[in-house]
């Protein structure tokens, strides 16, 4: 079936580096996604979510970027502290076609080095 | 508001017993789903509900049963559970199923032995 997943498994960066976590999905029709971070012993946390009509979005230093030609979706976090330290998840959301639910991948570990 | 709760934090069961996992929301949010995530993988969907009295089975419901009588909880029920079911429960909600974001709960680690 289609799925959502990432490039890799543990990211390590320094602290005040950016870091750049990357996502690829296989369902075209997919029209929302999210970005969540979930923390040890903690259910997932919102981020940012984009829709398909946009390229780029941006928060509190994070920015979500989206390029449907090659269906990849990144999370970029500016000036990357040590409370980033987490696993990050991509998500999607497919248009009603029976199933009313995100799809997510299995996540990438950010580890920030002091 | 408390937003999602789940109850209990923590629970250990023996092959074939039974429990219920309680989810409860106070955002007044039409959609609740119960997801389960294992080791090294992302969440996958158990069942959902878009409103109360409707439930629908998301990827994987063996074993698995919920209702919805009110807006407010979703209980998940293991009636006979297997050590396959060993994993961390999350209760989601969100306004609609339309693609709107999902706040989850904090999780409930069951082991089933």
């Amino acid at each position: 079936g289609e799925s959502v997943g990432l490039h890799l498994p543990t990211l390590s960066v320094q602290e005040g580096d950016n870091s750049i976590i990357n996502c690829a999905y296989s369902n075209s029709a997919s029209d929302y996604f999210i970005w969540y971070k979930q923390e040890s012993g903690k259910g997932p946390q919102f981020i940012i979510d984009i829709r398909s009509n946009m390229d780029k979005r941006q928060g509190q230093r994070v920015t979500v970027l989206l390029n449907k030609t090659v269906k990849h979706l990144s999370l970029q976090i500016a000036a990357t502290q040590p409370g980033d330290s987490a696993v990050y998840f991509c998500a999607e959301n497919t248009p009603p076609t029976g199933r009313r639910a995100l799809t997510f991948g299995s996540g990438t570990r950010l580890q920030v080095q002091p | 508001n408390a937003g999602v709760t789940q109850t209990p934090k923590f629970q250990v069961l023996k092959t074939g017993q039974s429990m219920t996992l309680q989810c409860a929301q106070d955002m007044n949010h039409e959609y609740m789903s119960w997801y389960r995530q294992d080791p090294g993988m992302g969440l996958r969907l158990i069942h959902y509900s878009v409103g109360a009295g409707i439930t629908d089975q998301g990827e994987v419901p063996n074993g698995y049963n919920v209702s919805r009588s009110t807006t407010e909880d979703f209980p998940l029920r293991l009636l006979s559970a297997a050590p396959s079911q060993t994993s961390v429960y999350f209760c989601a909600s969100s306004y609609n199923a339309g693609g709107e974001t999902q706040y989850f709960g904090p999780g409930t680690r069951l082991l089933v032995l």
